[in-house]
């Protein structure tokens, strides 16, 4: 099955700055997911969008979609020291009948009071 | 609103016992319910889904089993457990279908330490 991939691993950060995460997947998809997991919690949706969307905003946050690269970028701007957490991708198959949503291995990013 | 509780939190158990995670849905009628492990820097893999009650899917061959006696009750069981079993355990719910396209709503965890 295919693998969403962010790059990069990990990321720091001062308060104020702008954080970029990116995900790169492999096989055709009909939207991807963006999660957040605060240290020791579970995962709570950020957003959706959807694969004929290219651009999709939501507060401070700003995702874009490039299908023809299998890409997607997670913008987070004027951060602040609470977005600290884990950043995680999911591809949904664009096949039908699939359950699940694949994730990739996530961004810590740390923002710096 | 719809909420999800997955219990217990925490647990340490031994080598070769058994284990029993529960996850309860409230709100909402024949969800599809998922049963997640994070091992510990790695990114969340898909152990079992179900659709209703008593249909269970298994993604990954191991030592581990699911059921679902109720329609919004999920319960992830092992005979006996291995070191390998050790960490993060994540029930989560989604609407009936349309499954990929559904945002997946995640309980609170369960850390499991196998010693």
């Amino acid at each position: 099955s295919q693998q969403g991939e962010e790059d990069p691993q990990a990321l720091s950060i001062q308060e104020g700055e702008n954080a970029t995460m990116n995900c790169s997947y492999k096989t055709s998809i009909n939207n991807l997911q963006w999660y957040r997991q605060n240290s020791g919690r579970g995962l709570v949706h950020l957003i959706l969008i959807r694969s004929n969307e290219r651009e999709k905003h939501s507060g401070r946050l700003r995702v874009t979609l490039d299908t023809s690269k299998k890409s997607s970028s997670l913008l987070i701007t004027a951060s602040r020291a609470a977005d600290t957490a884990s950043y995680f991708c999911a591809t949904g198959d664009s096949g039908a009948g699939s359950y699940q949503l694949t994730f990739g291995k996530g961004t810590k990013l740390s923002v710096i009071p | 609103s719809q909420t999800i509780h997955q219990w217990p939190a925490t647990l340490v158990q031994p080598v070769g016992s058994p284990l029993s995670l529960e996850c309860t849905v409230e709100g909402t009628s024949n969800p599809n319910l998922y049963w997640y492990r994070q091992a510990a820097g790695r990114g969340l893999q898909l152990l079992f889904y179900s659709v209703g009650i008593g249909q269970i899917s298994s993604e990954v061959p191991q030592n581990l089993s699911a059921s679902r006696p109720q329609d919004r009750q999920f319960i992830l069981s092992s005979k006996k457990l291995l070191l390998s079993d050790s960490g993060f355990y994540l029930c989560a719910w989604s609407l009936a279908g349309g499954f990929t396209g559904n945002t997946i709503y995640f309980g609170e965890g369960s850390w499991l330490t196998v010693v």
